[in-house]
């Protein structure tokens, strides 16, 4: 079985530019995780979407990140105007759904993130 | 975002000693808690599951979960080099609005040493 795939893995921008990350889950995964991981900290939650619709982001910086999942599959990542603070590790991670038991989640290998 | 709190270490432990680590967290609605590996440079790989009361074991891993004082712990036994990396403490939320959030701690860095 394949596992969540991403990309870009690696990604240099300057500040106010803008940036995307896709993710591809795992076949059949309908539960969907963007995190945020800074050097020496947990993953933080961005957003988290059931099938194609948002469940959770509540902790998505509005005016600068969004996020889609158009047809509850693939899902893109996006930041603009990118900011210094912004440099971190990106991770998607998926689950087969929401409800016990099919609640463990699996993660990417992440995209690093640098904002110079 | 709901509390997930870690020891914060770093630990190290000599090889072929136990590894004890834990995680306190803030929600009640919490149902589901995890622990996954990371070493560094890579992401987060999920090592143990655990959802009812008690003890839980896989290989050298034990995952122990009290819900009643809101602790989850992870021992490693019979300690190996291999095993150094960062361990990540993560609860679910699995009731209402919240269902289906998972949310992290900071890690604890473990280095076992020969």
């Amino acid at each position: 079985e394949a596992g969540v795939a991403q990309s870009p893995r690696y990604k240099i921008i300057e500040k106010r530019q803008s940036v995307a990350f896709w993710c591809n889950p795992i076949s059949g995964h309908a539960t969907l995780y963007w995190y945020q991981q800074i050097l020496g900290q947990g993953p933080k939650l961005l957003i988290q979407f059931q099938n194609n619709g948002v469940v959770d982001d509540s902790q998505l910086p509005k005016d600068r990140f969004s996020a889609e999942r158009l047809k509850g599959v693939d899902s893109t990542l996006k930041i603009q105007p990118a900011k210094l603070e912004d440099s971190a590790v990106y991770l998607c991670a998926s689950s087969l759904g929401v409800g016990f038991p099919n609640t463990e989640a699996f993660f990417g290998q992440g995209t690093r993130l640098t904002v110079v | 975002q709901k509390e997930v709190e870690q020891n914060s270490g770093p630990l190290s432990v000599p090889e072929g000693a136990i590894a004890s680590l834990n995680c306190t967290y803030s929600d009640r609605v919490s149902q589901s808690f995890f622990w996954y590996r990371q070493y560094s440079g890579k992401s987060p790989e999920l090592i143990m599951s655990i959802y009812s009361n008690g003890d839980k074991e896989d290989g050298r891993f034990t995952a122990q979960l009290n819900k009643a004082s809101q602790y989850v712990s992870l021992l490693i036994r019979d300690s190996q080099p291999s095993d150094s990396a960062t361990y990540l403490c993560a609860v679910r939320l699995d009731r209402g609005s919240t269902l289906g959030r998972l949310y992290f701690g900071r890690g604890t860095q473990l280095t076992v040493w020969p």
